[in-house]
């Protein structure tokens, strides 16, 4: 089994500031791990994934993440956000092989101006 | 490509009735999982169909079923609705190959139950 844990609920930050999400995760077996992001009213989009080879993975609207094995971490990164960048970001993980994704309870991303 | 569609987006529901959703995956895939998404629990993996089979299911109670027919739209049910059943359930649709393939997700059904 899996399980997915963001350590903050809320993170505040200052338009054109760097920002860090973070999220570990636990699991008996490899898998594969994902960032999504929820916009108010959507559905979830895919920011990034991790299944094999480099640890840094970059994704869509500037954003980058690096897979720590022996942390068990996948932190999202961006160096500069935008008023845009405003949404819900899930962490979440899924056994190789398998289509059910385990997700994290969700990290509320505000920008200030 | 047309994305997943999700219908109806919006649902009222008053306890004990019973509800269908229905999602149209993105033309070609064959995978069909539903996700139940709450303030309190979170996003929960509520089923998977692939080829009109369920693949793999969550810990969910029996009045949640599901089905996929031959064209691999998918319908979601749930008998006797529960103030708590009330959440926005997404489907996410994939090629269901045994190696990684992304899931695309549609925009949700949100069901009110009063």
């Amino acid at each position: 089994a899996q399980s997915v844990t963001q350590l903050d609920s809320q993170v505040p930050v200052f338009e054109e500031a760097p920002v860090e999400l973070r999220c570990n995760y636990s699991s008996s077996v490899s898998v594969y791990l994902f960032w999504y992001v929820q916009y108010p009213n959507q559905g979830l989009q895919l920011l990034l994934k991790y299944l094999s080879g480099s640890t840094l993975v970059k994704g869509i609207n500037g954003f980058e993440a690096e897979f720590n094995k022996s942390q068990t971490s996948f932190h999202l990164r961006k160096p500069s956000v935008h008023i845009s960048d405003t949404a819900e970001y899930f962490c979440a993980v899924s056994g190789r092989g398998a289509q059910k994704l385990v997700f994290g309870q969700g990290t509320r991303l505000t920008i200030n101006p | 490509k047309a994305g997943v569609t999700q219908t109806p987006r919006y649902l009222i529901k008053t306890r004990g009735q019973q509800v269908t959703l229905s999602c149209s995956p993105i033309s070609g895939h064959r995978s069909v999982s539903w996700y139940q998404q709450t303030p309190g629990q979170g996003l929960q993996f509520l089923f998977e169909y692939f080829s009109e089979t369920q693949r793999n299911k969550g810990n969910f109670p029996g009045r949640f079923s599901g089905r996929q027919f031959s064209n691999s739209r998918s319908e979601m049910n749930v008998s006797t609705l529960e103030l708590g059943d009330s959440a926005l359930y997404l489907c996410a649709s994939g090629t269901g190959a045994n190696s990684y393939n992304e899931q695309f997700f549609g925009p949700g059904t949100r069901l009110t139950v009063l």
